[in-house]
Order: C-alpha cells, then structure tokens, then sequence
C-alpha cells in the first residue's frame, strides 16, 4: 500500500510562512479526523506536533496548526525559524490492513 | 517526566532474530499503549504495530504479521519487540513510542531508537 503523498521539499524565509500537504484517500485521510504530524530532526526521534488534524500537544508551539479538506491535510508553519528546519512526516488512521499509514516526508528548509 | 530507554544496537545475521526493549519511567505504564516504528537509513517512517500495556491486546501491520510479536512485562514497566526471520531490508532504526492516548496512534513519547542491522 502506498503512503500519503507530501512534497519531497518545501523552503521559506525566516518571518515567512509555508504550508505542507499530505494527500491520501478516503480510506484514510478523508474518511477520519485521526491525522498526525511529526517534526524529526537529523539524527533524532520523531516530535508530534499536531494530532486528531488539528490539536497541538502541550508544549508546541502555536506557530504550528493543522487543516484538513478532502482527502488532503495540511501543516501551516507560521514566523518561520531556524530550528523549524527538520522532515516532516504526517500521519493517518487507515481503514486498510495497514492500520496507520505515514507520508513519504517532507524536508524543510529555512533558508 | 516521561522517558523511554532503548537496548542498544544490534548486529544480525539474515534469518536470525531481535529482541529490542524500551523501559518506561515517569507515567503509568498500564494506562497507555507502546507502538513501534522503524525507519531504514535514509527513508521514512513505517508503523510496525502496538501493544496495550493494559491486556497486552497487539495489532501488528499487516506487512509483518507472522514475524514480528511485541509484549510487555508491567512488572518491569518494560516493553520488547522481537522481529523473527530477518532480511537485509529489516536493517533500520527501531523506535518505541508512547501512546497518546490509549492504546493506538497518534504518539507522544519516542525512545532514542535502536540500530538494528542485518548483514552477513
């Protein structure tokens, strides 16, 4: 089963902000609102930064939020910073055998 | 606070088998589930399954069913993943995770991963 489709890459400027896609089906993304994002940094364990599409984990920073329309979610990261330079993974519940399905990632780059 | 502690690295041969671990400390253990992901150098990240430290109810991917079995022993707050049969393309970082809430995704807490790698 293929994962959720994301853009390999995304930039922005520091100040600025950007959004990231993750497209899947309505087996998954759009048939159910249990879609996660996570932030990993070279070398380390993956972060949630926003779970149920839209939640921010105690913690996060509220520069971060999510959406959803269709089969598509999306990551808004706000005030672009240095240390928001990472990969980015969302997500989903899948009504399929696999049971939970991950985008292919996303590197950010703040350039 | 919440920590999950991994064993370390390990070195395989093809069709032999892992038995990682991830301690738990700084929560109940029984009232959260632990998932395990792995990520290939280079790669993204795949679900593998979970465990709810509760009951010990699993759900395993379906792509592994067969060759992989996760436990815990509440008595040692101490949840282990064992992979049977292991292939060159099982070679990946293993990471344990806390649940969020329950038992399933989505995951709040991630052990320091464990280098598993099959090599002959």
């Amino acid at each position: 089963q293929s994962a959720l489709t994301q853009p390999a890459s995304v930039s922005g400027s520091p100040g600025q902000s950007i959004t990231i896609s993750c497209t899947g089906t309505s087996s998954d993304v759009g048939g159910y609102n249990y879609v996660s994002w996570y932030q990993q940094h070279p070398g380390k364990a993956p972060k949630l930064m926003i779970y149920d599409v839209s939640n921010r984990p105690s913690g996060v920073s509220n520069r971060f939020s999510g959406s959803k329309s269709g089969n598509t979610a999306s990551l808004t990261i706000s005030g672009l910073q240095a240390e928001d330079e990472a990969d980015y993974y969302c997500s989903s519940y899948t009504s399929s055998s696999t049971l939970e399905m991950f985008g292919g990632g996303t590197k950010l780059t703040v350039l | 606070q919440v920590q999950l502690v991994q064993s370390g690295a390990e070195v395989k041969k093809p069709g032999a088998s892992v038995k990682v671990s991830c301690k738990a400390s700084g929560y109940t253990f029984t009232s959260y589930g632990i998932n395990w992901v792995r990520q290939a150098p280079g790669q993204g990240l795949e679900w593998m399954g979970w465990i709810s430290a509760y009951n010990g109810y699993t759900n395993y991917a379906q792509k592994l069913q067969g060759r992989v079995t996760m436990t815990t022993d509440t008595s040692t707050s101490t949840a282990y993943m064992e992979l049977r049969s292991l292939r060159f393309d099982d070679t990946a970082v293993y990471y344990c995770a806390k649940a969020h809430r329950g038992s399933s995704p989505p995951v709040d807490y991630w052990g320091q991963g464990t280098l598993v790698t099959v090599s002959s």
